[in-house]
């Protein structure tokens, strides 16, 4: 069964730092996604791509961050200059348009990323 | 500030019983309503997509209700496994808009 994959599992990096987070989505799906969860909060949605373009994003998708899909397969977020705060777990998702509303999202296992 | 609450936050039940949990969610401009199974180390897995008042989804001894007009969905597990374990997320969204996720409720199943 086709599934969204992440890489690394878990990052470590120093405050400063850039990191880039990789994700592989659903080989035939067309939108894109990336979510947070800091420990002990809720999920959050940071941004959405579709068609080599951000569709939309949250207040948390600042300048600091960026996504890329630089080959037809990759799908990758940077984060420039980490702060302390951005110390999450990182979810990539895909879904392909049902044309209704039961777009249904999947999601990938998570990078931990803890900065240092 | 669109909000998603989900009750009980945890809970822990034998083998064999059944259980429910709610998700509350705004009513106004309703689009639709999902609910993510979620074990540790993997993927949040995608239970039910709920777009219809009145809504009734069932998988296996998973099923879920969907009232829209009251904004909440109830999730209930008959005969709970261990294999249950797990976190239920649930999300919401409106047209247009990212989906807007709940705290989860993280259930424990001993045998």
């Amino acid at each position: 069964e086709p599934e969204v994959t992440q890489t690394p599992s878990h990052q470590v990096t120093q405050m400063g730092q850039e990191v880039i987070l990789r994700c592989v989505p659903i080989s035939n799906h067309l939108y894109f996604y990336w979510y947070r969860q800091i420990l002990g909060q809720k999920v959050e949605f940071l941004v959405s791509f579709y068609n080599n373009e951000i569709s939309e994003k949250s207040e948390i998708f600042d300048d600091q961050f960026s996504v890329e899909r630089p080959d037809g397969s990759n799908f990758t977020l940077k984060i420039r200059s980490t702060k302390l705060e951005d110390s999450a777990m990182y979810f990539c998702a895909s879904s392909y348009p049902s044309g209704g509303r039961d777009n249904e999202q999947f999601f990938g296992p998570g990078t931990r990323l803890t900065v240092l | 500030i669109l909000n998603v609450e989900q009750s009980p936050q945890s809970l822990h039940v034998q083998e064999g019983d059944s259980t429910n949990f709610t998700c509350s969610f705004p009513s106004s401009n309703f689009y639709a309503l999902h609910w993510y199974r979620w074990e540790t180390a993997k993927s949040p897995e995608a239970l039910f997509v709920m777009t219809l008042n009145g809504d009734e989804k069932k998988k296996g001894r998973i099923s879920a209700t969907l009232n829209t007009k009251e904004g909440y969905s109830y999730l209930y597990i008959k005969g709970s496994q261990p294999e249950d374990s797990a976190t239920y997320l649930c999300a919401f969204n409106q047209a247009g808009t990212a989906l807007i996720f709940g705290k989860g409720t993280t259930l424990s199943v001993s045998s």
